[in-house]
């Protein structure tokens, strides 16, 4: 079975600062690990995904995140946050070929942005 | 190209109704998979359908189905409509079923009352 921990529900950073949202996973065979993110009142967009390729990941509107096997981790950067950058970001995992699409969701880490 | 479209955006029902949900995907995509969000429990799993197949399941009642079309337009249905259905309801698609690449469409949000 595959889990993901976000860590804090709340981000709020200031407009130029490093964005961190953090994320560890748990999984029994290799996993695929996603990023995504969720604006008010739409669905989800993937963001960036890790399919035991590199394991720095760069991915849309300058967002990045390294796959730690040692940390189990999968932590979302960016550095320098913008205000169209508020939302919602979930981190995602799945059991790689054959159930790729069963995505097991982390509780989600909301980013606020300040002037 | 049109992205994933999910009919109706908003609906009301009562306890005991059920509801059909309709998702057209990405044209070209084959795989449509459904997700339900609530506040208490986040984001989760009902199914996968590819090629009209079931091809996964989540840990949701037998109140809860699925089909898929041959032109991949798929649906879900909910019987016995309770209080704890009120939820956005995703629908993803993909070209494939192994890539957990997944364009979602807007949603629908059910409210139960």
């Amino acid at each position: 079975a595959q889990s993901v921990t976000q860590l804090g529900s709340h981000v709020s950073v200031s407009e130029g600062a490093l964005v961190l949202l953090r994320c560890n996973y748990s999984s029994s065979v290799p996993p695929y690990l996603f990023w995504y993110v969720q604006y008010p009142n739409q669905g989800l967009q993937l963001l960036l995904k890790y399919t035991s390729a590199a394991t720095l990941v760069k991915g849309i509107n300058g967002f990045e995140a390294e796959f730690k096997k040692s940390e189990t981790s999968f932590h979302l950067t960016k550095p320098s946050a913008h205000m169209s950058d508020a939302a919602e970001y979930f981190c995602a995992v799945s059991g790689g070929s054959g159930t790729a699409s069963k995505l097991t969701f982390g509780t989600g880490t909301r980013l606020q942005v300040t002037l | 190209k049109a992205g994933v479209t999910q009919t109706p955006r908003y609906l009301i029902k009562t306890r005991g109704q059920q509801v059909t949900l309709s998702c057209s995907p990405i044209s070209g995509h084959r795989s449509v998979s459904w997700y339900q969000q609530t506040p208490g429990q986040g984001l989760q799993f009902l199914f996968e359908y590819f090629s009209e197949t079931q091809r996964n399941k989540g840990n949701f009642p037998g109140r809860f189905s699925g089909r898929q079309f041959s032109n991949s337009r798929s649906e879900m249905n909910v019987s016995t409509l309770e209080l704890g259905d009120s939820a956005l309801y995703l629908c993803a698609s993909s070209f494939r079923t192994n890539t957990g690449e997944l364009f979602f469409g807007e949603g629908s949000r059910l409210t139960v009352l």
